[in-house]
């Protein structure tokens, strides 16, 4: 069964960006018609849906991250990656790397990846 | 924006009683409408999916109702294996948006 795992730099600096990458296992990542998709977590709080790529280049994304946030796909790599520009302490964060069908039921989800925006 | 609210925050209850979530959309969402459990360290799993529709390997003691704006989650008999945290989420619309949770205690 499918496997995601992400991967990524676990401290950052206020206003740098974020790259985060999700490598996913055991499906067939191109042809397959689902939703890969961002979630976040703050520490002790609740999730924030980030956006999600289908089928490569249809994106959707959260409009409050205010066009700060890109998501992409790789098939050639099975990669997902998520880049998120101007960081400040709000962006930290668990990122978690899932899969969804549609596009807003999320059914199978990464491990997560801390990310800490600190100087 | 779509929010949904969950009540309650927090929630202690005994082995063996039947337990109720809740969540409230702001506006109608049909039926769209899902739970998942979260335990320490861990990412959110899927329980129950437009409303009352059971995930596959999840016990059948879970289970959901509702639609349009009022949902519930049910534990018919709470096991020591529940105690978690709960979030509701709506998949009618982007941002698909979750509840803040419930968080769940083994008396």
């Amino acid at each position: 069964q499918v496997q995601l795992q992400e991967s990524g730099p676990r401290l950052v600096k206020p206003s740098e960006t974020v790259s985060l990458t999700c490598f996913v296992s055991g499906d067939s990542f191109f042809k397959s018609p689902y939703y890969w998709t961002w979630i976040r977590q703050v520490p002790g709080q609740g999730l924030e849906w980030i956006g999600s790529v289908y089928y490569r280049d249809s994106t959707a994304y959260n409009p409050s991250l205010k066009g700060r946030v890109s998501i992409s796909m790789d098939p050639s790599e099975s990669q997902l990656s998520l880049k998120l520009s101007s960081v400040t302490a709000a962006d930290t964060a668990m990122y978690y790397c899932v899969r969804a069908q549609p596009e807003g039921l999320f059914h199978r989800w990464g491990q997560g990846t801390l990310v800490t925006v600190s100087s | 924006d779509i929010q949904v609210t969950q009540s309650p925050s927090s929630l202690s209850a005994s082995v063996g009683d039947r337990v109720t979530l809740t969540c409230r959309a702001s506006q109608s969402i049909d039926h769209y409408l899902n739970w998942y459990q979260q335990k320490p360290g861990k990412a959110p799993d899927l329980l129950i999916f437009t409303a009352s529709d059971l995930e596959s390997g999840v016990p059948s003691r879970f289970s959901g109702s509702g639609s349009g704006t009022d949902f519930t989650l049910t534990i018919s008999s709470l096991q020591p294996e529940d105690s978690a945290i709960y979030f509701c989420q709506q998949s009618y619309s982007a941002p698909f948006n979750f509840g803040q949770g419930t968080k769940l205690e083994i008396e």
